[in-house]
């Protein structure tokens, strides 16, 4: 069946230093994918997309990578902030609508 | 920036009872969708809408639960009687189109059966 990154690991990241956040999805057909953040208490938050037919896409402070030959995708966070202490899902689209997300990753950033 | 708005935060009823939660999806979004997360675990998708009918649903949702638009802006989730294992976050979202471009969830409901 259908699963992307089914763990939640911890990343401890020293505030200013840049972060990598990992995720595995196992469905070849999926053309589409979001990184979301969610904070305690609340839904998860956009944060950055690629489609498939890109492997590289940078936002503000963020980056995605893709590899779809490895079914991979990263999550860069160049200058960590406090702020930037949340759980990072990553979600997956293929036929449909639905999304499948992952475990998550929780990032926590010491001062 | 536009945001998905659900009402209640957190809502709490008796095992076998019915519940409606409430979402109101952003404004020119077309596709809406119901989420839920239990506690430490993922966000899993339940449903999704387009057109005033379900375009997919997954096996949680089962007859107990159903979707209604009343109305232009609403968009309700029902779960007719409710079990212990339905407490959870329920998240609504909308999105533009079906690509999945802009995507946007709400705060949730948190939802707790006794």
């Amino acid at each position: 069946g259908e699963s992307v990154g089914l763990h939640l690991p911890t990343l401890s990241v020293q505030e200013g230093d840049n972060s990598i956040i990992n995720c595995a999805y196992s469905n070849s057909a999926s053309d589409y994918f979001i990184w979301y953040k969610q904070e305690s208490g609340k839904g998860p938050q956009f944060i950055i997309d690629i489609r498939s037919n890109m492997d590289k896409r940078q936002g503000q402070r963020v980056t995605v990578l893709l590899n779809k030959t490895v079914k991979h995708l990263s999550l860069q966070i160049a200058a960590t902030q406090p702020g930037d202490s949340a759980v990072y899902f990553c979600a997956e689209k293929a036929a449909g609508n639905k999304l499948t997300f992952g475990g998550g990753t929780r990032v926590l950033v010491k001062p | 920036e536009p945001e998905v708005t659900q009402t209640p935060s957190h809502q709490v009823t008796q095992m076998g009872q019915e519940v409606i939660l409430r979402c109101v999806p952003i404004s020119n979004h077309l596709y809406f969708y119901w989420y839920r997360q239990i506690l430490g675990q993922k966000v899993e998708f339940l449903v999704s809408f387009y057109n005033n009918e379900i375009s997919e649903k997954s096996e949680i949702f089962d007859d107990q639960f159903s979707v209604e638009r009343p109305d232009g802006s609403n968009f309700t989730l029902k779960i007719r009687s409710t079990k212990l294992e339905d407490s959870a976050m329920y998240f609504c979202a909308s999105s533009e189109e079906g690509q999945g471009h802009g995507y946007t969830f709400g705060s949730g409901t948190r939802l707790t059966v006794v």
